[in-house]
């Protein structure tokens, strides 16, 4: 089975900042790969970085970043030069390699950024 | 990027009425096609697995009779809730990926918001 936990139910951070949302996971599968989603109000489920079990680097997007620690089982996403338009809900998910595509969802972690 | 649409974003229907959402790629074909469910500042919940051509596969729990789904195509899933009832009342939203790999992204649609009165 696998399982997805973020702590973190709610974030604060202000405008310009750094701010890291956490994430753990638990898999028997050898092969996974880690997603990070945005969700503002409007619903829509935006697609922000992905990491790969066996990738030896960290994954980048732009502002977005994953510090991915294999022994510890977390992959927490780092958003820099945090902005107004990054408040919203953000879910991290997991895709193991018997998971025949299913996503496993944590519980979401709502980040508020204030001006 | 790959665009999923959904349609109808907003839906209102009377308590044991039928409703249907569908789920397009646009610009990709999906393979498969994943429907979720996700109540208020809640995670989302996987409802059923759906692969084009073929019977859908429902997670444990969900009604298959209920929630009806039809890969009719490799662009297009289509979710019926028949019966609908209140307590149906949810977010409802697809996603579409290429195929079943782990670094296969899924591209979610914008969500249909069902309110049964």
């Amino acid at each position: 089975a696998q399982k997805i936990t973020q702590t973190q139910p709610g974030m604060f951070v202000q405008e310009k900042e750094a701010v890291t949302l956490d994430c753990t996971y638990d898999t028997s599968d050898p092969s996974y790969g880690l997603f990070w989603y945005k969700q503002p109000s409007s619903g829509e489920m935006i697609f922000l970085i992905y990491q790969g079990s066996y990738d030896q680097q960290n994954a980048t997007e732009g502002r977005y970043s994953l510090n991915f620690q294999k022994a510890r089982k977390s992959a927490n996403l780092v958003i820099s030069a945090s902005q107004l338009g990054d408040s919203a809900m953000y879910f991290c998910a997991m895709l193991g390699g018997t998971s025949y595509g299913k996503l496993t969802f944590g519980q979401g972690t709502i980040l508020t950024v204030h001006p | 990027g790959a665009v999923v649409s959904q349609h109808p974003s907003w839906v209102i229907c009377k308590s044991g009425t039928s409703v249907k959402i569908e789920c397009r790629s646009l610009d990709f074909q999906a393979t498969t096609m994943f429907w979720y469910r996700q109540f208020p500042k809640q995670s989302l919940m996987l409802m059923a697995t759906s692969n084009e051509g073929s019977k859908a596969t429902y997670e444990q729990g969900v009604e298959k009779d209920k929630f009806l789904i039809n890969h009719a195509s490799l662009t297009l899933s289509t979710l019926t809730v028949t019966s609908a009832h209140p307590e149906d009342s949810s977010f409802y939203i697809c996603s579409a990926a290429t195929g079943t790999e782990i670094q296969e992204t899924q591209y979610f649609g914008p969500g249909t918001r069902l309110l049964v009165l």
